[in-house]
């Protein structure tokens, strides 16, 4: 499974963009980067999933250059509702059905 | 569809007893995981089935753990005897198709949890 590493914590403020990066270089040809979020006394909900380029969507962007070792998933103007824990996973292309979990960005927004 | 079924959603026991945790998982999907989270050490990934059969049940802690899936409908997870260092938020995840099936989905649904408490 291709290592992730993203910052353990941010803060940020209501209203503001927060971008959140996550370095994967040992990602495989195959491999789809995926971000969940989870908020306190729930189970993680998918937010986004990308190969390449940009993909958006109604709650997040997903930014990947091109040589695809990092990804930068991007919240347009945050609220307090959007404190959570953001992961970041990248799949496996042994294919190997796994889904691992890293520790996560804990993402605070302040009013 | 109601989402993923997780009973109960808190349980307090007493270390030496036996816990049994419950999940329904979205109708259709194929696959179905359990996940343990704890503040120490994450969200561990515990076994995950494919069409009822489980296939990898590496990161069940011990013995004492035990999950089941008699049909597409149902899974148990299973400690005995239960101890305190249990006391975790278990999940059920359910998902369509699966990470390494290259199509780049593999969307898991997660049930809301089922809180443990072993005194």
């Amino acid at each position: 499974l291709a290592k992730t590493t993203q910052p353990i914590s941010m803060d940020s403020y209501e209203g503001q963009e927060v971008n959140i990066t996550c370095s994967h270089n040992n990602i495989a040809t195959n491999d789809y980067i995926t971000w969940y979020q989870q908020f306190p006394s729930q189970g993680p909900r998918f937010i986004i999933q990308g190969y390449k380029t940009k993909v958006t969507n109604e709650v997040a962007s997903l930014f990947i250059p091109a040589d695809r070792k990092s990804s930068t998933l991007s919240l347009p103007r945050v609220s307090l509702s959007d404190t959570a824990v953001y992961y970041c996973l990248v799949g496996d292309s042994n294919r190997d059905d796994k889904i691992i979990f890293g520790k996560g960005t804990r993402l605070h927004i302040l009013p | 569809d109601a989402g993923v079924i997780q009973s109960p959603r808190h349980e307090v026991t007493e270390m030496g007893q036996e816990v049994t945790l419950r999940c329904k998982p979205i109708s259709g999907h194929d696959y179905l995981f359990w996940y343990r989270q704890t503040m120490m050490r994450g969200l561990e990934l515990l076994i995950y089935f494919n069409n009822n059969v489980p296939i990898d049940d590496s990161g069940m802690p011990e013995d004492r753990f035990s999950a089941k899936m008699p049909n597409a409908s149902f899974s148990t997870l299973k400690i005995q005897p239960s101890e305190p260092r249990d006391s975790a938020v278990y999940f059920c995840a359910s998902s369509l198709l699966g990470w390494g099936s290259g199509s780049g989905t593999g969307e898991l649904f997660f049930g809301e949890g089922s809180r443990l408490t072993v005194l």
